[in-house]
């Protein structure tokens, strides 16, 4: 059974830094490209970023880029979200996604989310 | 940017048939995926590739693409199918450029 444990979420100041991590199991993590999306209080998805299987590439939304930075651990089938900057507009719960697929990516299995919010 | 454009809110009696649309210019080069979300929960996936149903997912969902228009259909809506569902269709040359849901439509079934 594939299981995607997120942690790290919590209330931080404007303008300071978070670490999301996801555990995975369940799956050969290391086959797998993996992704973060997010979800603001009463709003749609909004996908964040995205790391390909090996950690060679690396692909962002406008709104985060410069900002946070995605990798992952295959030795430990851990995927980081190291948020930096951070600001109102990111206060989210944020999911960890397994992606699946070849030519096209998409999103097969969700954790159950890391609540960030930014609040003086 | 690239949109893809759903009813905020679609509403049906139980036993009916829920259609909920997905519009967007590139669909008819693209699969769409579809994702139900309960209330307080992490969204699932119910249809992949247009038409295709994961493991688990009851046959009463169903899904089309055709033109510019998506659907997914939902056959003898149940009261437990009440839930939030977007789409989602990303580029299919490997160039992993889009990322785009739907802003998402609220099915009411009572």
């Amino acid at each position: 059974e594939v299981q995607l444990v997120e942690s790290g979420g919590d209330l931080v100041q404007p303008g300071g830094s978070l670490r999301l991590s996801c555990a995975a199991s369940g799956f050969i993590f290391s086959d797998f490209a993996m992704t973060w999306v997010r979800q603001a209080p009463g709003k749609g998805l909004e996908w964040v970023a995205a790391i390909d299987k090996r950690a060679d590439v690396t692909y962002y939304a406008d709104s985060v880029k410069g900002r946070f930075a995605i990798s992952r651990d295959n030795s430990k089938d851990t995927l980081i979200l190291q948020m930096n900057s951070l600001r109102s507009g990111d206060s989210a719960l944020y999911y960890c996604v397994k992606l699946t697929g070849r030519m096209s990516w998409y999103f097969d299995y969700w954790g159950q989310g890391a609540l960030v919010t930014v609040s003086p | 940017s690239y949109e893809l454009t759903q009813p905020p809110s679609v509403s049906v009696s139980p036993g009916q048939t829920a259609r909920i649309t997905c519009s967007g210019d590139a669909l008819p080069k693209r699969y769409v995926y579809w994702y139900q979300q309960k209330s307080g929960q992490a969204p699932v996936l119910v249809i992949h590739e247009d038409t295709k149903r994961p493991s688990g997912i009851p046959e009463r969902f169903s899904g089309s693409n055709s033109g510019t228009m998506a659907t997914l259909i939902i056959n003898g809506a149940q009261v437990e199918d009440e839930a939030d569902y977007y789409c989602y269709s990303p580029d299919n040359t490997g160039v992993h450029s889009d990322w785009v849901f739907g802003g998402g439509t609220k099915l009411t079934v009572l």
